[in-house]
């Protein structure tokens, strides 16, 4: 079945480091990839998305690119903010049926002054 | 911004008992679904609803769990027996038609005691 593996966390940055998380996936066909970011005490937001092949999603600074050859999609940021400090979800979703999303493990990042 | 709207935010029941999660979708969205996310692990999927019934689950929904879609707004989850393991953050979301991204309501957190 389709799956999602992150890299592990606690991620801690200094504020303005640069940030990557790694994401790689397993799925049949073409999955749409995305980014879910969850501050603490929230819920699950939408940070970006890719649906096809070498898209670039893009949001506050957060960019990531569908990468098909080698099944990746990472996460990245030139600059972190204090404010940045959450848990971020890789996931994926196909692109038929009821396309129910495949979350990978969350990396928490922690941000300090 | 419309937004997916989940009751109560958090809920404590004692075990054995039968509780009702309520979520209200985005208005004009067709696919609904709940997942769930133990305290500190992955978020896992647990149903998809679409056309006023189950499309696809999960092994964790078993005969405990139910959804119903009761008057066209709200989406609800309803754990019969509740048990110590079921004690997590439920979250609910609804997808439109053309646009493959699920949006996601801040949760319920659930204490089964």
């Amino acid at each position: 079945g389709d799956s999602v593996t992150q890299m592990e966390g606690p991620v801690t940055l200094s504020e303005e480091a640069f940030l990557t998380i790694n994401c790689t996936y397993t799925a049949t066909g073409y999955p749409s990839l995305f980014w879910y970011v969850q501050y603490p005490g929230e819920g699950l937001q939408l940070l970006l998305k890719a649906t096809k092949a070498d898209d670039k999603g893009s949001n506050k600074g957060f960019e990531a690119t569908y990468r098909k050859e080698t099944t990746s999609f990472h996460l990245e940021k030139g600059s972190v903010q204090v404010s940045d400090s959450a848990v971020y979800f890789c996931a994926l979703s196909p692109t038929g049926g009821y396309q129910k999303v495949t979350f990978g493990t969350g990396t928490k990042l922690q941000v300090i002054p | 911004e419309p937004e997916v709207t989940q009751t109560p935010s958090h809920q404590v029941t004692q075990m054995g008992q039968e509780v009702i999660l309520r979520c209200v979708p985005i208005s004009n969205h067709l696919y609904f679904y709940w997942y769930r996310q133990i305290l500190g692990q992955k978020v896992e999927f647990l149903v998809s609803f679409y056309n006023n019934e189950i499309s696809e689950k999960s092994e964790i929904f078993d005969d405990q769990f139910s959804v119903e879609r009761p008057d066209g707004s709200n989406f609800t989850l309803k754990i019969r027996s509740t048990k110590l393991e079921d004690s997590a953050m439920y979250f609910c979301a609804s997808r439109g038609h053309s646009k493959n991204i699920q949006y996601f309501g801040a949760g319920t957190r659930l204490s089964v005691l």
